[in-house]
């Protein structure tokens, strides 16, 4: 199978403080890698697409200075949230692309970030 | 831009029945149309993936059927389980290589 891990899992953190959340793809290399975010009772919101080694794709209306993403390698992207804020509080989840398998993305299992 | 409507009601359905899900979409027609699996706390969970020029895919007790005339697609859970409890996720691709679109998902209670 394609697994997708995320760690942590679940975060807590101060205002203002910045968080960082680490996607791996543990059996296969990732064309590109996505992160979104998901509100309680709402569907996934695609926050920006990463690709290995170049710099990262945003959806209109998120901020890249506030949400940081670096892919260094074929199985790792991470996303910083800077200066974090309540209203960043959500559920944040991250897919991958195996090479050769066209748009199937293989989702990780989620991180849920509160930020007090 | 595109828009996915999937039944926002919960479907309560009795062990060994068949599920039907409906997920309907506006505007154009997609070259991939993927359903998920997602349990609450827990990232989606591909289940399957059926291009526009086909009009039927099975996987075990699963099925998905796709008619670009009346743009939907219909998602089939056959002898339900319990096991089978969660919120399914209707999923288009415009074209090879762009990005996901989202339905709202449609939560299904098998009740044994």
């Amino acid at each position: 199978g394609a697994v997708v891990s995320q760690h942590p899992s679940r975060v807590i953190c101060k205002s203002g403080t910045s968080v960082k959340i680490e996607c791996r793809s543990l059996d296969f290399q990732a064309t590109t890698m996505f992160w979104y975010r998901q509100f309680p009772k709402q569907s996934l919101m695609l926050m920006a697409t990463s690709n290995e080694g170049s710099k990262a794709t945003y959806e209109q209306g998120v901020e890249k200075d506030k949400f940081l993403i670096n892919h260094a390698s074929l199985t790792l992207s991470t996303l910083t949230v800077t200066s974090a804020h309540p209203e960043d509080s959500s559920f944040y989840i991250c897919s991958a692309i195996r090479r050769g398998e066209g748009d199937t993305q293989y989702f990780g299992p989620g991180t849920r970030l509160t930020v007090l | 831009s595109q828009k996915i409507e999937q039944n926002s009601e919960a479907l309560n359905i009795q062990e060994g029945k068949t599920a039907t899900l409906t997920c309907n979409y506006t505007n154009y027609s997609p070259a991939y149309l993927q359903w998920y699996r997602q349990d609450p706390g827990r990232g989606p969970v591909f289940l399957l993936l059926i291009r526009e020029n086909e009009k039927e895919k099975r996987k075990e007790r699963l099925k998905v059927t796709f008619d670009t005339t009346l743009k939907q697609s219909l998602f089939h859970i056959t002898a339900a389980q319990p096991a089978d409890s969660a919120t399914y996720l209707c999923v288009m691709i415009k074209a090879a290589g762009n990005k996901l679109t989202f339905g709202g998902g449609t939560r299904v209670l098998v009740k044994p």
